[in-house]
């Protein structure tokens, strides 16, 4: 089993549509968790980090279930803009550190 | 305004001639590392360097090799490209290790010819 498991996608909507992607991490000791951007042939944004008990920046609403070891995102009224690749990050020790592991992404295409 | 810059955009070169990638930052970031990015894949790390201390991942290949001379730089040294070298290559920035999210340059992409 990977350590952080994304749906790969393509999910393709309608502009407006609502969207929501959900992220799986088997370390049940990881302690912090983000959702990153990435624009083709660009370099990932950090979109939000995520909180225990959820939060909400504009359109977008990630959430995190600590018991099913499972964080989400959730895109409402989609614009176009919109369109590119989610990465779940999530932050797991790792022996005597910690480690940064990256999800392989969700491809998002919002058509008009 | 830019944080964490990287240069070259766009890197050419001949398969087995070293080659050497640079980041800067701004930020005055603890944290540094470097990432290889191959198409539809997710970034994987190579090494970090928290501080002076550096840390390779396990299976990142002696081909690369990297040097942090203060807090604002950092290296990436590919010693004998091939092919399979060509990638994106990330540079990222955080104030911590671990809690902080990370700061990504704008990526160097590599091409071996």
């Amino acid at each position: 089993r990977k350590e952080v498991e994304q749906d790969p996608g393509p999910f393709n909507v309608p502009e407006g549509a609502t969207v929501a992607f959900n992220c799986t991490y088997s370390n049940s000791a990881s302690q912090s968790f983000f959702w990153y951007r990435q624009d083709c042939r660009k370099e990932p944004k950090l979109l939000m980090s995520v909180y225990s008990s959820g939060n909400e920046d504009g359109r977008f609403t990630a959430q995190l279930n600590r018991a099913s070891q499972y964080i989400s995102l959730l895109i409402r009224d989609s614009k176009l803009s919109d369109s590119a690749t989610y990465l779940c990050v999530v932050n797991a020790p790792y022996s005597s550190a910690s480690k940064i592991i990256f999800g392989s992404g969700t491809r998002l295409s919002i058509r008009p | 305004d830019a944080m964490v810059i990287q240069n070259p955009r766009y890197q050419v070169t001949q398969f087995g001639k070293p080659v050497t990638l640079s980041c800067s930052q701004t930020l005055n970031h603890n944290v540094m590392y470097w990432y290889q990015q191959k198409s539809s894949q997710a970034p994987k790390l190579l090494f970090h360097y928290y501080d002076k201390d550096f840390n390779n991942e396990a299976d990142t290949p002696d081909n690369f090799q990297s040097r942090r001379p203060n807090t604002s730089f950092c290296f990436l040294d590919i010693r004998s490209p091939g092919l399979g070298d060509a990638a994106m290559y990330l540079c990222a920035t955080s104030r911590e290790a671990g809690n902080s999210p990370l700061h990504f340059g704008n990526g160097t992409r590599l091409t071996v010819t």
